[in-house]
This record gives C-alpha cells, sequence and structure tokens, in this order.
C-alpha cells in the first residue's frame, strides 16, 4: 500500500521567514496530494491541495509543488506568521470514481517564534 | 451550512466494552471516511463509505465496523476494546469526486 515520509518532523522558524516541508510517497498511481493544518484540539483543515497534472499551485503566501518522476511533494509557506504555528500533515491518494483513502505522513510541528 | 459535525465529542470506556461514534456529514457529501489519529501521529485511515457500501478499508481488525445510512450519515462501532484503541477518531465527508475532505472535529476516546 502507500506510504508517505514527512520531514522534518519539527521546524522552528522566526516570523517573516519562509517555511519548507517535504513529503514523499511509494504509489506511483497515486493522483492527489492535499496539505492539512491541525491545531492543537482542533480538526485538520485543508490548506492547499494539488492534482497530478499539475507541478504547482499557489495560494497567496502558500504554495505547492509536485515531482511526479520522483515521487515527492512540498509545501512552501512564506512570510510566516506566529499564527501559522501549528502542525502539519501531507497526505496522498489513488482517486478513483469508487474509493479515494488519504494516506497522510507523520506531520511536521511548525513553530514560528517573534 | 453545517460542517460535518460529530458525536460525543468526548467518551471514556472501559476494556471490553463495546462503543459507537456518530458522524453527520456536510451538505452535498455522499462519502463518509473514518480516521483514527493517535497522539501525535497523522489520521490512519479506518474505512469510506458510499451509497451505504463500505468502499475501502484500512488495516483495521473486524472489531471495527461502519454502517452509512440513506440520509449519508454514518457510524463507527468499535466492538471488544483495547487500551491502544484510545484516540482522536475523526470522520470526514466529500463528494466522491472530485476530491474536498472536510474534517470534523472528532471524538476522543480514552479506554481505560
Amino acid at each position: 500500500g502507500e506510504n508517505v515520509e514527512q520531514h522534518p518532523s519539527t521546524l522552528s522558524v522566526q516570523e517573516g521567514d519562509s517555511a519548507v516541508i517535504k513529503c514523499t510517497y511509494s504509489d506511483s498511481a497515486s493522483n492527489y496530494f492535499p496539505w492539512y493544518k491541525q491545531e492543537l484540539g482542533k480538526r485538520p483543515q485543508l490548506i492547499i491541495d494539488i492534482r497530478s497534472n499539475v507541478g504547482e499551485k499557489k495560494d497567496q503566501r502558500i504554495a505547492v509543488t509536485l515531482n511526479k518522476t520522483a515521487k515527492h511533494f512540498s509545501l512552501h509557506i512564506t512570510e510566516t506568521q506566529p499564527e501559522d504555528s501549528a502542525v502539519y500533515f501531507c497526505a496522498a491518494s489513488r482517486a478513483t470514481g469508487t474509493a479515494s483513502k488519504l494516506t497522510f505522513g507523520t506531520g511536521t510541528r511548525l513553530q514560528v517564534t517573534l | 451550512d453545517a460542517g460535518v459535525t460529530q458525536s460525543p465529542t468526548h467518551l471514556i470506556k472501559t476494556r471490553g466494552q463495546q462503543v459507537t461514534l456518530r458522524c453527520s456529514p456536510k451538505s452535498g457529501h455522499d462519502t463518509v471516511s473514518w480516521y483514527q489519529q493517535a497522539l501525535g501521529q497523522g489520521p490512519q485511515f479506518i474505512f469510506q463509505y458510499y451509497e451505504e457500501e463500505e468502499r475501502q478499508r484500512g488495516n483495521f481488525p473486524d472489531r471495527f465496523s461502519g454502517h452509512q445510512f440513506p440520509n449519508y450519515s454514518s457510524e463507527l462501532n468499535v466492538n471488544a476494546l483495547l487500551l491502544g484503541d484510545s484516540a482522536l477518531y475523526l470522520c470526514a465527508s466529500s463528494p466522491l469526486l472530485p476530491l474536498g475532505y472536510t474534517f470534523g472535529s472528532g471524538t476522543r476516546l480514552t479506554v481505560v
């Protein structure tokens, strides 16, 4: 089955700096790659996603890149703010017409310091 | 527009007991998935329901079972509870395609 590895497990940056989180996946048939932000005690919230027919997607300060050949995708957060502090999860899915389970990475705890 | 609602929010059970967790999907969503999130870990896929059938299942024992009702709501049942079943149980709903999971706030299950 699919396996998703995520690095680093913790990341501390100063406010205004950029943060990069990297994930690799094992199933070459995976075609959907979302990123979730989870604050302490709260639900995971989708922040950005990318499909396998796209190499890069950007939404304001957040961007995701996908390299299908290397089976690698990354989350980039620019101009970090204290409210960006949370645990971030990458996930991968082989979405078909009848099923679409997500396989999650182990998470990255991002701390943005003043 | 209500999002995904789960009940109860917290639950304490004794080893060997049975538990039922409930989920109402977001309006317009017909697919419900259940995930188990242990402390400090990523969510692990339990199973997914679409058209009242289990469409996909993760690596969980048969003690974990579920159901989807005609109104798309769903239940997760866990029998013979073990201490290791203590976790946050998340329900996520989506249209089958295109993808776009919305998670509920979860049920925190503690087994003592």
